[in-house]
């Protein structure tokens, strides 16, 4: 079982629904990465979050340390959201080390 | 602002050769991080540097070694190749520790062994 989980792992949408992304791991975290990566393989960080909710736009991050859980939202979502998700968990254990969910495909249809 | 520059972009190499990846972080950057991404395994941490020094590892073999300048700009080098190394190299780079800060990440170095 992988540390990191993330669903769906597809996820096709109209253009203008309201997407959720979710991201649950079984280690301990001081935070959490979302990162987003468009075909041709370049990487955007969108958050960094340890606790509560970050807002950038359209997107909504949110965080349960406790729960250890955490999902990215898209409002009002778009065809150029279209792009592989990615949550990346940051180890507590003093090495801060990166591990990353498999990641989840979105496709948002005009 | 420069971004995070990795060369080369594209590479091929043969079975038993090495190889070594460049990357220059943003202007101020003190670490740089380093993933492997494949169709299989997805992203995986491979090591992070910090002031020269290596400051975490993922788990990779000893084939996998990598070395951070004084000026941040970072090296890694694969030796031996394998056809399970083709993957696309990812640097990233942030102002501190990569655990505690945004990363930036460069366009990545996409290597094919033969």
């Amino acid at each position: 079982k992988n540390e990191v989980e993330q669903s769906p792992q597809n996820l096709t949408a109209q253009e203008g629904e309201f997407i959720t992304i979710n991201c649950s791991y079984s280690v301990g975290i001081s935070a959490l990465h979302w990162l987003q990566q468009h075909p041709g393989g370049g990487i955007v960080s969108l958050f960094m979050l340890s606790s509560g909710k970050k807002k950038h736009g359209r997107l909504i991050a949110t965080i349960n340390i406790q729960e250890k859980h955490s999902s990215l939202h898209i409002t009002a979502s778009h065809p150029r959201d279209s792009a592989v998700y990615i949550c990346a968990a940051i180890s507590n254990f003093g090495n801060e080390k990166l591990t990353f969910g498999t990641g989840t495909r979105l496709t948002i249809i005009p | 602002k420069a971004g995070v520059t990795q060369t080369p972009r594209y590479l091929i190499k043969t079975r038993g050769q090495q190889v070594t990846l460049s990357c220059s972080p943003i202007s101020g950057h003190r670490s740089v991080s380093w993933y492997q991404q494949t169709p299989g395994q997805g992203l995986q941490f491979l090591f992070e540097y910090f002031s020269e020094t290596q400051r975490n590892k993922g788990n990779f073999p000893g084939r996998f070694s990598g070395r951070q300048f004084s000026n941040s700009r970072s090296e890694m080098n694969v030796s031996t190749l394998e056809l399970g190394d083709s993957a696309l190299y990812l640097c990233a780079s942030s102002p501190m520790n990569s655990g505690a800060n945004v990363l930036t990440f460069g366009a990545g170095s996409r290597l094919t062994v033969l």
